[in-house]
């Protein structure tokens, strides 16, 4: 019963390093998507997808990049990490119909000192 | 544009008391409404939803919401608040789109 995994859990990154935050979901979801959380903010979407090859900005992509080559996957990746960038990050997925809640991972917490 | 509020940060209640966390809503179409909660360190987990149909949805560890379209409210509710419903509850919505719009959530404290 693995659901949305996310890796690593935790991180420390310096300014101006690069990283990739990996989700992998084993339910066959076609739409994936990823989250900050900040403190009192609630999640705002980064970038989604609606199936493989297909990706969408959400309300805060800048800074980020992300891929979809398959299903399962769909990692994050920061260019030139800023003190800005440190939150928590969720992964979630979803089958496509509106109706259909999201699953999601149990974060990434990240530090950009 | 599709919104969510969530007006109070804090709700605290006693132990078996009732609780309600309340949430309304702005769309411009027919909402599709969930709530969900966060324990600490752990990712959100899915309550209920409500899609259409009966106004009050029940969802998992006793919970149930109410929907009420003239008030755009979907206010969270338990008849009798146990220590271990203390977290993060988060209202979201969902129209035809591909987003989910969430509020800012609101911290349960159930106080033994």
């Amino acid at each position: 019963n693995a659901g949305v995994t996310q890796t690593p859990k935790f991180r420390i990154l310096k300014i101006g390093q690069s990283m990739t935050l990996q989700c992998a979901q084993d339910m066959n979801h076609n739409y994936m998507y990823w989250y900050r959380q900040d403190p009192g903010m609630g999640l705002k979407l980064i970038y989604y997808s609606v199936g493989a090859g297909i990706t969408d900005k959400g309300e805060v992509p800048n800074g980020y990049n992300v891929s979809r080559s398959t299903t399962e996957d769909f990692p994050l990746r920061l260019e030139l990490a800023a003190p800005s960038q440190t939150s928590v990050y969720f992964c979630a997925s979803s089958q496509g119909s509106s109706n259909q809640p999201q699953h999601f991972g149990d974060g990434t917490r990240l530090s950009i000192l | 544009a599709q919104s969510v509020a969530q007006p109070e940060d804090q709700v605290n209640v006693a132990e078996g008391n009732p609780l309600t966390v309340k949430c309304t809503y702005s769309v411009s179409g027919n909402p599709y409404l969930f709530w969900y909660v966060q324990y600490p360190n752990r990712g959100l987990q899915f309550l209920l939803k409500y899609i259409t149909g009966d106004n009050l949805v029940k969802g998992s560890y006793g919970f149930e919401a109410e929907f009420n379209k003239s008030q755009t409210s979907f206010h969270l509710k338990k008849p009798s608040a146990l220590v271990s419903d203390s977290a993060l509850y988060f209202c979201a919505v969902r129209e035809t789109g591909n987003q989910f719009y969430f509020g800012t959530g609101t911290s349960l404290t159930v106080i033994p």
